[in-house]
């Protein structure tokens, strides 16, 4: 079954500090991995995108890294700001060929961060 | 920026009516939308898949008289949540793909929600 599980559930941290977010899947086939950021009462906005190939994206203070072998994904917030207070969704796709593509979203992580 | 624009982003109703949605693509054609569902503090769950000029394709458990879709035009889909009642009370979004990327990697455009309130 295609799973997308996200730790930890919540976050507290002080502005200023840095913080990690993992992500587990088991999807199959793999095709790509995003994480996005989303604001309380909006849509999600897209961080980044990896590929099989590349363990590693940065998208300014934000990073992600990937180990397709283990099947797991992290994104690192540097130097957080009270602006990064928000849900931090991992999503990864699973493509079957052609026009078949589905997207399984993990559960999230909220993020608070304090002055 | 890609942008996707979605209409109402609140809207309150009386149990029983019905409500339209509409999502659109401001600057790129996109021949397949999706929608989903979102409850407090949890992900988001896709509904439906919207496919332009052809019926939808909905998710399991996902009723499609209950969630009409409409995907006319290559930059406008609607949902329609038909004889809304209190339970169908939620956070609906809406996302497109670019049709010019790669449809594998190419970037998913959210719209910034609606915010269903049946009474």
């Amino acid at each position: 079954k295609n799973q997308v599980e996200q730790s930890p559930q919540s976050l507290i941290i002080l502005e200023g500090k840095n913080c990690t977010l993992q992500c587990n899947y088991t999807v199959s086939p793999f095709s790509n991995l995003r994480w996005y950021k989303q604001d309380t009462g909006r849509g999600p906005v897209s961080l980044t995108i990896m590929t099989f190939s590349e363990n590693t994206k940065s998208n300014g203070r934000y990073t992600a890294t990937l180990d397709a072998d283990t099947k797991q994904s992290s994104l690192h917030i540097t130097a957080s700001q009270l602006s990064d207070s928000a849900s931090y969704i991992c999503v990864v796709s699973a493509w079957y060929g052609g026009a078949t593509n589905k997207l399984i979203f993990g559960t999230g992580t909220l993020l608070a961060v304090q002055p | 920026g890609a942008v996707v624009s979605q209409h109402p982003s609140r809207v309150i109703c009386k149990s029983g009516t019905s409500v339209k949605i509409e999502c659109r693509s401001l600057d790129f054609q996109a021949t397949t939308m999706f929608w989903y569902r979102q409850f407090p503090k949890q992900s988001l769950m896709l509904m439906a898949t919207s496919n332009e000029g052809s019926k939808a394709t909905y998710e399991q458990g996902v009723e499609k008289d209950k969630f009409l879709i409409n995907h006319a035009s290559l930059t406008l889909s609607t949902l329609t949540v038909t004889s809304a009642h209190p339970e169908d009370s939620s956070f609906y979004i809406c996302s497109a793909r670019d049709l010019g990327l790669d449809f594998n990697t190419g970037e998913l455009f959210f719209g910034e929600g609606s915010r269903l309130t049946v009474l």
